[in-house]
């Protein structure tokens, strides 16, 4: 059901930068709707990394950054750490749903 | 702190039905927009439905509609999902979690519940 493409993994080194791509479509990312960005832990509910694209929740680390443009959007991580090993979602509303989608998720592995 | 508690999940047969419930607190539950999302094991994320501030709009996934009731008492800061004829492939993690946003197209899912467990399976 996830209308949105994320690659599977994604992989850095300690200090390095890695970022994840999330594709849509002209119902939803492309549709101007926002993209919020959720980093799952392993073994633990989802957490808001990125709202509205860009904008970061107090207590989440500036190495975090969204964007977005035409019918994609993007998260990078700079100055990769090992506590960022975890599963990342974007998220957007699609209007041809009439919901919520989720990207199929990114696996990011600390090397 | 803003916290949110689910309960309610657990083992269930194909064609039975179970009720979740969500407790709210730390926050002003009676003008929070509540949703609920999925995750069957090793899976990604899956909305479920959304239910705005009053209860008098609600919204569904395809895959539920017909099928999943969800509901408020605004009175006991609690979320409910009433599931009938559950199927093996509604198996999932359910999280219940807060809807922040100006509109129904731009809401962000923040806090999220620990999450309760159902399986269905005969």
């Amino acid at each position: 059901q996830s209308v949105l493409t994320q690659p599977p993994s994604v992989s850095g080194a300690p200090g390095q930068r890695v970022t994840i791509s999330c594709t849509g479509s002209s119902s939803n990312i492309g549709a101007t709707y926002d993209v919020h960005w959720y980093q799952q832990l392993p073994g633990t509910a989802p957490k808001l990394l990125i709202y509205d694209n860009s904008n970061r929740p107090s207590g989440v680390p500036d190495r975090f950054s969204g964007s977005k443009s035409g019918t994609s959007a993007s998260l990078a991580i700079t100055g990769l750490q090992a506590e960022d090993e975890a599963d990342y979602f974007c998220q957007s509303y699609d209007s041809s749903l009439s919901g919520y989608v989720f990207g199929t998720g990114t696996k990011v592995t600390v090397l | 702190e803003v916290q949110l508690l689910e309960s309610g999940g657990g083992l269930v047969q194909p064609g039975g039905s179970l009720r979740l419930s969500c407790a709210a607190s730390g926050f002003t539950f009676s003008t929070s927009w509540m949703h609920w999302v999925r995750q069957a094991p090793g899976k990604g994320l899956v909305w479920v439905s959304r239910l705005n501030s009053d209860g008098s709009s609600t919204a569904y996934a395809d895959s539920v509609k017909g099928r999943f009731t969800v509901s408020r008492d605004n009175a006991k800061n609690t979320l409910y999902l009433q599931m009938n004829s559950l199927r093996a492939e509604d198996t999932a993690v359910y999280y219940c979690t807060r809807g922040r946003g100006f509109s129904a197209y731009d809401q962000r899912f923040d806090p999220w519940g620990q999450g309760t467990l159902l399986t269905v399976s005969s």
